[in-house]
């Protein structure tokens, strides 16, 4: 399998425009979650679904932040509109499980997106 | 509120010696624990872990312990190797809320040849 494939792997924009982050996950799983990783913070997770359903989205930051699972082979992390503030790498991972079993299943990740907004 | 908390941002050691990890934690209702290991412009890969019923669980090189009582938890590697260098993450799980982990902030170990 070709693991989890995150797109683009560097994203560079300004302050104001909207932002769209690509997920696939591993195929089977049924679990995908999406994380932020700062120096201050480690690593955040803002959001996960579990078959394709928002389970806990009290991670991500603000209304600026939305997510989407429309199947269970892709998602996207959408920021509308972006700030410098932003600027982190995004990390998705995908696992199989569900609700017990969900973190005991590794959780796979992705290579990540570096954003850069100036 | 940082519920995980690794308070070493960095460390350094000598080949073949022990590298020792360390992670804190405050919620007691965490009942799952792992490593995760980042090397750069890469995605963080999973290590280890261990469940709060076990005070130690080891695979190779790589022993992980956990204290209860202290909520806290440390990743030893022995004997270290150059290509251990990398960002270690710490990672728990609230049984509560099982489908999520919180991480740490990351220590970066170095393994000098």
């Amino acid at each position: 399998d070709a693991g989890v494939i995150q797109s683009p792997r560097h994203e560079v924009t300004e302050m104001g425009q909207e932002v769209t982050l690509r997920c696939k996950p591993i195929s089977g799983h049924n679990s995908l979650f999406w994380y932020r990783q700062t120096m201050m913070r480690g690593l955040e997770l803002l959001i996960y679904f579990n078959n394709n359903v928002p389970i806990d989205d009290s991670g991500m930051p603000e209304d600026r932040f939305s997510a989407k699972m429309p199947n269970a082979s892709f998602s996207t992390l959408k920021i509308q509109p972006s700030e410098p503030r932003d600027s982190a790498v995004y990390f998705c991972a995908s696992s199989f499980g569900q609700g017990v079993m969900v973190a005991k299943n590794i959780q796979y990740f992705g290579a990540g997106t570096r954003l850069s907004v100036l | 509120d940082q519920q995980v908390k690794q308070n070493s941002p960095s460390l350094s050691v000598q080949e073949g010696r022990i590298s020792i990890l360390n992670c804190d934690y405050t919620n007691s209702m965490f009942d799952y624990f792992l490593w995760y290991k980042k090397y750069p412009a890469e995605g963080p890969t999973f290590l280890i872990s261990i469940s709060s019923i076990k005070d130690k669980n080891e695979d190779g090189r790589f022993t992980v312990f956990l204290n209860k009582s202290a909520k806290h938890l440390s990743l030893h590697i022995v004997p270290s190797q150059p290509g251990d260098s990398a960002v270690y993450f710490c990672a728990a799980r609230d049984s509560s809320n099982t489908g999520k982990l919180i991480f740490g902030q990351g220590t970066t170990l170095q393994v000098k040849p």
